[in-house]
């Protein structure tokens, strides 16, 4: 079963207007953190924003901030007033315990694109 | 600068030959880790490494091997026996054990077999 469900293959939006990219997880660890990579077509893998599985707040870095509702285990990430160079895949993942350690998981992606 | 090095940036290769992608890491993490990418896939995970002289299988380990011998190299050999070579490989590092450590990503490898 996927553990990470991204379920926007691709996205579009209007330049200087806010965008959200969903992320649900699924995971029956108390510990975990969540992650936001943007990958653009050159494909280095760049992150975003990190969200634990125990903060009371919704992080946030500059225009990306990240809609954390632990009980529906969502993690969406939000960027407000889109750029051009905004346009990218966009991976959710998480980091939790498997038998040897820790591991990532990541999603899907979703390709967003960015309007003028 | 820190960073993770991976050579070459395309590497093409005949059918029937086996072939070493290169990882190196100056961040002195523990772990290592390598994924395959198909184009407009996500990333699946091959082999990943929490220290030296170890390493687990990922998803799609079957017709790949790795070492690690060196804490900061973890190459990835692809053999004869995958059957889809052809793809865009990423290496990646992470260090601690908390679960707010990122993965380091290096630049990735476009690999063709013909």
């Amino acid at each position: 079963a996927q553990k990470i469900t991204q379920t926007q293959p691709g996205m579009f939006v209007q330049e200087k207007e806010a965008v959200t990219l969903d992320c649900t997880y699924d995971t029956s660890d108390p510990s975990y953190g969540l992650f936001w990579y943007k990958q653009p077509s050159s494909g280095e893998m760049i992150f975003l924003i990190y969200q634990g599985s125990y903060d009371q707040q919704n992080a946030t870095e500059g225009r990306y901030s990240l809609n954390f509702q632990k009980a529906r285990k969502s993690a969406n990430l939000v960027i407000s007033a889109s750029q051009l160079g905004d346009s990218a895949m966009y991976f959710c993942a998480m980091r939790e315990i498997d038998n040897y350690g820790q591991n990532f998981v990541f999603g899907p992606g979703t390709r967003l694109s960015v309007l003028p | 600068d820190g960073g993770i090095t991976q050579s070459p940036k395309y590497l093409f290769r005949k059918e029937g030959q086996n072939v070493t992608l290169s990882c190196e890491q100056n961040l002195n993490h523990d772990a290592m880790y390598w994924y395959r990418q198909d184009p407009g896939q996500g990333l699946r995970l091959i082999y990943y490494s929490q220290i030296v002289n170890d390493f687990q299988k990922g998803d799609i380990a079957e017709g790949y091997s790795v070492s690690r011998e060196k804490k900061e190299s973890f190459p990835l050999t692809v053999t004869s026996a995958q059957k889809n070579p052809t793809a865009f490989y990423l290496c990646a590092s992470s260090t601690g054990t908390g679960f707010s450590y990122e993965q380091y990503f290096g630049p990735g490898t476009r690999l063709t077999v013909t």
